[in-house]
């Protein structure tokens, strides 16, 4: 069965450096999200992407996060200059084939840990 | 401001028996409404989605209902089994069409042998 794939499974960094997580979303998919947990709390959406363009953001998504798909299969999700509280896992998920369909798959996660 | 609510103490049962889980959301109309599974480290797993229009949708174990009136959804398992013990999450998505899931912050059901 596809699945959406991360890597790194963990990254550790630190203060003010730049962090790029990497996923792979299931091949056929045209919708691309990130979604970050920090421990012990909600699942939070940060970012939408359709189309070569971000759909929506949430008030997380500020000037330090970006996002790209670079090629035909990698979407990446770039931290510029990281902050302790950026700490947290990082999903990334796909939806959507031909038509538009609601259910959206999670990859495994990047745990993020800014020291 | 909107606002998903579920049962915020874990949820032990006895395994066989049915486990119900509760999702109630204010101030929110949303188009489908999903439930997930999560392990500790894990991504979220989906399970089902329940329409607006939908009362109620089952898969092999599974069952969920949606009441918009009530602004809530049930979320059974019957037959529980130890391997069914996680972290269950509802999550809204709008009629928005930009996909974006507004999650409650789960229910932790454990099922005992």
């Amino acid at each position: 069965e596809p699945e959406v794939t991360q890597t790194p499974s963990h990254q550790v960094t630190q203060m003010g450096q730049e962090v790029i997580l990497r996923c792979v979303p299931i091949s056929n998919h045209l919708y691309f999200y990130w979604y970050r947990q920090i421990l012990g709390q909600k699942v939070e959406f940060l970012v939408s992407f359709y189309n070569n363009e971000i759909s929506e953001k949430s008030e997380i998504f500020d000037d330090q996060f970006s996002v790209e798909r670079p090629d035909g299969s990698n979407f990446t999700l770039k931290i510029r200059s990281t902050k302790l509280e950026d700490s947290a896992m990082y999903f990334c998920a796909s939806s959507g084939g031909v038509t538009r369909s609601e259910t959206q798959y999670f990859g495994p996660g990047t745990r993020l840990l800014v020291l | 401001s909107q606002k998903i609510e579920q049962n915020s103490e874990a949820l032990n049962i006895q395994e066989g028996k049915t486990a119900t889980l509760t999702c109630n959301y204010t101030n929110y109309s949303p188009a489908y409404l999903q439930w997930y599974r999560q392990d500790p480290g894990r991504g979220p797993v989906f399970l089902l989605l329940i329409r607006e229009n939908e009362k109620e949708k089952r898969k092999e174990r599974l069952k969920v209902t949606f009441d918009t009136t009530l602004k809530q959804s049930l979320f059974h398992i019957t037959a529980s089994q130890p391997a069914d013990s996680a972290t269950y999450l509802c999550a809204l998505l709008s009629a928005g069409n930009t996909g974006k899931l507004i999650f409650g912050q789960g229910t932790t059901l454990q099922v005992k042998p």
